[in-house]
C-alpha cells in the first residue's frame, strides 16, 4: 500500500531534550515535506526537499532541523523542543514539488513539550 | 503565510443535502487542489484543478476554479455522515517550489 508513515504518533517530552520523529514514503516520491498544524493557525510548511539532499526552509523553520540522505526517508529533529512546539505535525510527500501532483500525508504525530 | 481562505469557516447540513464550500486566494497559482481532514488524521487529497480548468468532477465532488475571482467551490452532492470531516484548499503558486500553501479549513458536520 502507498503510504507515508510517521512515527511516533504520540509524543510527550521535556524542554530541552532532543528528538526525532521519523517519516517515511514508499511511493519514490522525489519531494517531501513538514508541516505543524495549529488551532487557529492552519498547516504551516516547516521544511521541505525536492529531493535526496536538497532541504530548504519553509515559512517556520526556527527550532528545526531536517535531512535528506535517502530518497524514503525525511526526518525532523528538534534539537532543543520548547513548549511552543507543542503541535500536531505531518509529514508529505509528492512525486515532484512544483504543486502538479496531490501530496500523501502520513497519519500525525501529536508532540507536547512540557 | 496563508494563501486560500475558506468560507465558510463551519457548515452543519442533514444527511443528505448538498454542502458548498468556497475557497478565494491572493495571487496566481498553477493549481488548486482539495483535502478532507478527519479529526486529528492525516489530510487526504481529494482533487486537484489546474489554472486552465474551470470544473471538474470526482464522484459525488464537483469543483470550479475561476481564476479572474482568484476562487473556488467544491461543492459535495448527496452528503453523507462519513462526509464530516474538516475540508482544505490548498493553492500550488506560480514559479515557486514551496508547495502547498494551505488555508484555514471549513469544518463540515453531516447530521443524520
Amino acid at each position: 500500500e502507498a503510504q507515508v508513515t510517521q512515527n511516533p504518533r504520540y509524543l510527550i517530552t521535556v524542554t530541552g531534550k532532543k528528538l526525532t520523529v521519523t517519516c517515511s514514503q514508499n511511493m519514490n516520491h522525489e519531494y517531501m515535506s513538514w508541516y505543524r498544524q495549529d488551532p487557529g493557525l492552519g498547516l504551516r510548511q516547516i521544511y521541505y526537499s525536492m529531493n535526496v539532499e536538497v532541504t530548504d526552509k519553509g515559512d517556520v523553520p526556527e527550532g528545526y532541523k531536517v535531512s535528506r540522505k535517502e530518497k524514503r526517508n525525511f526526518p525532523l529533529i528538534l534539537e532543543s523542543p520548547s513548549p511552543n512546539q507543542t503541535s500536531l505535525y505531518f509529514c508529505a510527500s509528492s512525486f515532484e514539488g512544483l504543486g502538479s501532483y496531490g501530496y500523501t500525508f502520513g497519519s500525525g504525530t501529536r508532540l507536547t513539550v512540557v | 503565510s496563508q494563501q486560500g481562505e475558506e468560507d465558510p469557516q463551519a457548515l452543519s447540513i442533514q444527511e443528505g443535502e448538498n454542502a458548498t464550500m468556497n475557497c478565494s486566494y491572493k495571487t496566481s497559482i498553477n493549481n488548486l487542489q482539495w483535502y478532507r481532514q478527519n479529526s486529528g488524521r492525516g489530510l487526504v487529497h481529494l482533487i486537484l484543478i489546474r489554472s486552465n480548468e474551470r470544473e471538474k468532477h470526482s464522484g459525488r465532488l464537483r469543483v470550479t476554479l475561476d481564476t479572474s475571482k482568484k476562487s473556488s467551490s467544491l461543492l459535495i452532492t448527496a452528503s453523507r455522515a462519513a462526509d464530516t470531516a474538516s475540508y482544505f484548499c490548498a493553492t500550488g503558486l506560480s514559479g515557486s517550489a514551496r508547495q502547498l500553501t494551505f488555508g484555514s479549513g471549513t469544518q463540515l458536520t453531516v447530521l443524520p
